[in-house]
């Protein structure tokens, strides 16, 4: 079972529009990331959301955690070229020493110039 | 080097043959986790570690897979007798902290296996 869910799984638009990718699941997280991932490469963190209905900004992109803490959503306004890439959101579920950390299965974006 | 390494960073191996893939961590981050990755995919927890103890092995698929980390640094995933579905690329990734609230886990960009 996939504790994670986001979607679309596939996403491809041109350069300047705007795009919303979800990621939801059943389960209450003490926090979530969201990374990007470029071929051959591994991913990298680009924000961390902890409280719930927290919103944080990153340039272009705009990240909300839910009331609830179970979801989270990733707008990215303009596209641009170099936005392409897969986005993975992953959940930190508390456990008794560390947090376990549970990615989705990723939305892959491409902008298409 | 200033991150997370990983080698090697391809391996192409026989089915049945024993590989060991090997991270060694930013220095001084006591977390360390491995993951795998299969084409196009999300990561699948396999392990982590805090020190050189493993609290919490519930992600490795079989008794084929095995991990270790000694030192508080240096942390080697062995899987013998590889079988084909084994194929994947597999990430190390490294945090100063258990608690990822204030903290940043970094990735080491992944050794990838092929079984022929």
């Amino acid at each position: 079972t996939q504790l994670l869910e986001q979607s679309p799984q596939f996403l491809s638009i041109q350069e300047g529009e705007n795009l919303t990718v979800y990621c939801n699941s059943s389960s209450v997280f003490s926090s979530l990331q969201w990374y990007r991932q470029e071929p051959g490469e591994g991913p990298v963190l680009l924000v961390t959301v902890v409280t719930g209905g927290e919103v944080k900004k990153l340039k272009r992109l705009t990240f909300q955690f839910g009331d609830a803490r179970k979801d989270s959503s990733l707008h990215i306004t303009a596209a641009q070229p170099g936005d392409t890439g897969l986005y993975l959101c992953a959940g930190a579920r508390r456990e008794t020493s560390y947090d376990k950390v549970i990615f989705g299965p990723g939305t892959s974006l491409s902008v298409i110039p | 080097g200033a991150g997370v390494s990983q080698s090697p960073s391809n391996k192409v191996t026989e089915k049945g043959k024993d590989v060991e893939l090997r991270c060694d961590p930013i220095s001084g981050h006591t977390a360390l986790y491995w993951y795998r990755q299969s084409l196009g995919q999300g990561l699948e927890f396999l392990i982590y570690f805090q020190g050189n103890s493993a609290p919490d092995k519930s992600g490795l698929p079989s008794d084929r897979f095995s991990a270790e980390r000694t030192g508080g640094s240096v942390s080697t995933l062995t899987i013998q007798r590889t079988q084909q579905e084994d194929s994947a690329v597999y990430l190390c990734a490294s945090s100063p902290s258990s608690y990822t609230g204030g903290n940043t886990i970094y990735f080491g960009e992944g050794s990838w296996l092929t079984v022929v």
